[in-house]
Parts: C-alpha cells; sequence; structure tokens
C-alpha cells in the first residue's frame, strides 16, 4: 500500500493558462474525490467517481473545471484559463466501498498539488 | 445548507495537559463524521471515523465522540505532545457530500 499520490506536488502557471494534475488512489480503492482547499479553511469538496463514473460534479466551481477517470484508476483535474482565484491546495482522496452500509469507510488523502496563478 | 463549526479556532497548551476540541454540524442526517490531522503544507491523516450508529471511537491517547441530537463531536486527546501540534478538521459525510469544518490550529508547548 503506497497511499495516494499527487502529481505536481507544485504548479506555478501564468493567468490563462490550462493546467491539469493528477492523482492516483490507492489501487484497491473504487471511489476517488477531489476537495480545493484555500488558506485557512477545511477542504471543499468538488467532486468524486465510483470506478470510472462521475457520480457528482454539480459542486465543481466553474465550467472551467472538469475531472477524469477514465479507466477506474488514476483520475485528472483540469482548469482551464486559470485565474487568480484558483490559487489553493488541490487534494485528493480515495475509498474503498464495498456493500452496505456505506458509513463505515474511511478517506485517504493525497498530499495535495498547490496551484499558484500569477 | 450543511456546515461545520469548529471552536476553537487556536489553541495554545503546555505539554502534557488534556484538550478537547469542539465540532459542530447543521444537518443531523450524517452517514459518519471523521476528524484529520494536517500538518502544515501537507495533505490530511485520518484519525478517527465514528458511523452514525457509533457514540465514540478510540486510538491510543485520542478519544473521540458523536451526538447527533445535538449536532456534535468532540475530539480527546489525552497527555498531549509537541508532536500533536496540527490542524485538526473534522467532516460530516452525507452519502455523496462532505463536508469538512474550518479546523482547529493545536499548539503543544515544550
Amino acid at each position: 500500500d503506497t497511499g495516494v499520490s499527487q502529481d505536481p506536488r507544485h504548479k506555478i502557471t501564468k493567468r490563462g493558462q490550462n493546467v491539469t494534475f493528477r492523482c492516483d488512489p490507492i489501487s484497491e480503492h473504487n471511489r476517488l474525490y477531489w476537495y480545493r482547499q484555500t488558506l485557512g479553511q477545511g477542504p471543499e469538496f468538488l467532486t468524486y467517481f465510483q470506478n470510472e463514473a462521475q457520480l457528482e460534479k454539480s459542486r465543481l466551481l466553474s465550467d472551467r473545471f472538469s475531472a477524469e477517470r477514465p479507466k477506474g484508476s488514476f483520475s485528472t483535474l483540469e482548469i482551464q484559463r486559470t485565474e487568480q482565484g484558483d490559487s489553493a491546495m488541490y487534494l485528493c482522496a480515495s475509498s474503498l466501498v464495498v456493500g452496505q452500509p456505506v458509513s463505515s469507510y474511511e478517506q485517504y488523502f493525497g498530499p495535495g498539488t498547490r496551484l499558484t496563478v500569477t | 445548507k450543511q456546515e461545520v463549526t469548529q471552536i476553537p479556532a487556536a489553541l495554545s497548551v503546555p505539554e502534557g495537559e488534556n484538550l478537547v476540541l469542539n465540532c459542530s454540524f447543521t444537518d443531523s442526517a450524517i452517514y459518519n463524521l471523521q476528524w484529520f490531522r494536517q500538518d502544515p503544507g501537507k495533505g490530511l491523516t485520518s484519525l478517527l471515523l465514528i458511523q452514525s450508529s457509533q457514540r465514540e471511537q478510540t486510538s491510543g491517547r485520542l478519544n473521540a465522540s458523536l451526538d447527533k441530537s445535538s449536532g456534535r463531536s468532540t475530539l480527546y486527546i489525552a497527555a498531549s505532545q509537541p508532536g500533536d501540534s496540527a490542524t485538526y478538521l473534522c467532516a460530516s459525510c452525507y452519502g455523496q457530500n462532505f463536508v469538512f469544518g474550518p479546523g482547529t490550529r493545536l499548539s503543544v508547548l515544550p
């Protein structure tokens, strides 16, 4: 078990550029989540996948944000036309959800990708 | 609206003290509540998860309780150590949606 990994760990980009982040979950985990965290705040839920299906995306911050998990393994989060307000830590988490009740599962977080938009 | 608050926002204690961190949630229809630790610039480390049917969970020096009716959870840390210094966050799970509190920043002074 190597844990959840994220790449890159840091990204500096100029306003208007597109960026893509990658998340590799714990290998047997079927759920994958993306969060955004700004300084002094708790993580803000963005979206999640069950295997390759994106089951919740209404909380993505705008249509500039999109996420994929094409084969039910790693996931990517893309931000198009970045703005300075997008500067934040982007966190990925995974969990294993088997059967019912779902109240028993835990989320395991990666180290995050810190985005700075200049 | 589902919201989670944490009190206090920051706490500083001398080493060896026992302490309690508080978490309140507005929607009591939670699936579970999870406590995390976050070190500066790092991701979150899971500490304890309490299912909606449980009242408390313990791990080492940590004990977390859950009172759904009052919308509260507490994290008790016994015999605090400088290595416990971090931000502690609670998160309520509503099935597909997770709501985090802003965290309590803990400093344990040697």
